[in-house]
């Protein structure tokens, strides 16, 4: 089985400061693991995406998350938060289906 | 299109009454998927079609929901004798290939509200 775990459900950041949204999982296998953003009233969006190629993967808008295997944790970081950040993120296991995490609800503070 | 496109984007049931929903996945994408959000959570999986063959259906929380896809392209998420707590965001996503470890891409969901 496999299952992801947002271990924030709420984080706030002020304007210009590092953001870091955590993610932890669980599998039995090599997992895929993804960040979707959703913005009120919006469809859900792909951030980035882990394929097992690059530990460290790149994404949209600045944003970046780290694979560990040895912390089993996927979380996604931004160097400088901006307002337009503030969104509710998703962390998604893939494997037969999506398991999407919780979420967390990002502020960010002017 | 450009993108996944669902219809209505907003729907007010009396309770009691049947409900249909439409997905336009994106053109020549295998598979499809739907998704229940409730108020303030995370999608929860409902089903997947590859092509017009429903593989999973797992999520469907009771008979009176209903998905199909009959040519492979548009789908359909039927809910028979809608209740309170069917009320939530109904998310349809698409993905090129195979199974939920591929991009999925998400339409803007449909919002029901059952009074």
């Amino acid at each position: 089985a496999q299952s992801v775990t947002q271990l924030d459900s709420h984080v706030s950041v002020s304007e210009g400061t590092p953001v870091l949204l955590r993610c932890n999982y669980s599998s039995s296998y090599s997992p895929s693991l993804f960040w979707y953003v959703q913005h009120p009233n919006k469809g859900l969006q792909l951030l980035l995406k882990y394929t097992s190629a690059a530990t460290l993967v790149k994404g949209i808008n600045g944003f970046e998350a780290e694979f560990k295997k040895s912390e089993t944790s996927f979380h996604l970081t931004k160097p400088s938060a901006h307002m337009s950040d503030a969104a509710e993120y998703f962390c998604v296991g893939g494997g037969n289906q999506f398991y999407f995490g919780t979420g967390t609800s990002l502020t960010v503070i002017p | 299109g450009a993108g996944v496109s669902q219809s209505p984007r907003y729907k007010v049931a009396k309770r009691g009454q049947d409900v249909a929903l439409r997905c336009d996945p994106i053109s020549g994408h295998v598979s499809l998927f739907w998704y229940q959000q409730a108020l303030g959570q995370g999608p929860e999986f409902l089903t997947y079609f590859q092509n017009e063959a429903q593989l999973d259906k797992s999520g469907l929380p009771s008979d009176r929901f209903f998905a199909e896809r009959p040519e492979g392209s548009v789908s359909t998420l039927k809910i028979q004798r809608t209740q309170q707590e069917d009320s939530a965001v109904y998310l349809c996503a698409s993905s090129l290939g195979s199974g939920g470890r591929e991009t999925q891409y998400f339409g803007p969901g449909t919002r029901l509200l059952v009074l």
